[in-house]
């Protein structure tokens, strides 16, 4: 157990439609990055949250965004979702801004997506 | 892209020392070597890193050549958990980390 958690574990839901996954980080790590890991694509690097604040973009939609909260948690929200967009979804946390070379990121258990 | 290249598949006898190669022949001089590994479906999970020098931990050794273009994980006594994909990246820090196809590693009875 890496002490990240994601809900839900599964997610089933129709083209069109929006979702909302949620993360919440390991205790103490300001940190919080979102991957997408899909059959064809393998796992890829979408945002990272530090703080509260955006503080790097990877290969993100813009049909997603994402947000922290002041509690550290953090919210992936998927729009006009397509069937493509079924995935595995991860979430990571890790202590720093990720600007150190020890600041190991610490996965959670994802949560699949599946797009009818 | 990722930057380095990784065998497909292995396989290792369970109790046996496990020897995953990673070419990373382009790397910078201030790029470390991450190894992550993802069991079946679960989140990756972190393993070692190491810039020049020889490391290890309590779950494996991370030998990196000379010259910095290539690199060993050795698992020193492989067990059925230990099958996953296993991924080597090099970076200069732990943001957005970038995976390749990693290499699939099957530990048999």
């Amino acid at each position: 157990d890496s002490g990240v958690t994601q809900t839900p574990k599964h997610l089933i839901t129709a083209t069109g439609q929006r979702v909302t996954l949620r993360c919440s980080p390991r205790s103490g790590d300001l940190s919080v990055y979102w991957y997408q890991q899909s059959l064809d694509q393998g796992l890829q690097f979408l945002i990272q949250y530090y703080n509260g604040e955006e503080r790097a973009k990877g290969n993100i939609l813009e049909r997603f965004s994402a947000q922290q909260f002041p509690d550290l948690h953090s919210e992936l929200n998927l729009s006009s979702l397509e069937l493509g967009d079924s995935a595995l979804y991860f979430c990571a946390s890790s202590v720093a801004d990720g600007g150190w070379t020890t600041d190991t990121q610490y996965f959670g258990p994802g949560t699949r997506l599946t797009v009818l | 892209d990722a930057k380095t290249t990784q065998p497909t598949s292995m396989d290792c006898a369970e109790g046996r020392a496990a020897n995953l190669p990673c070419n990373h022949s382009t790397i910078s001089g201030n790029e470390y070597v991450y190894w992550y590994r993802q069991i079946h479906s679960q989140g990756p999970q972190y393993i070692i890193h190491g810039l020049k020098n020889n490391e290890t931990n309590e779950m494996a050794s991370l030998i990196i050549t000379e010259d910095r273009k290539s690199s060993t994980l050795i698992l020193p006594h492989a067990t059925l958990r230990d099958t996953a994909v296993y991924y080597c990246i090099v970076s200069p820090n732990t943001d957005k980390l970038i995976f390749g196809t990693g290499t699939r590693l099957q530990v048999f009875p």
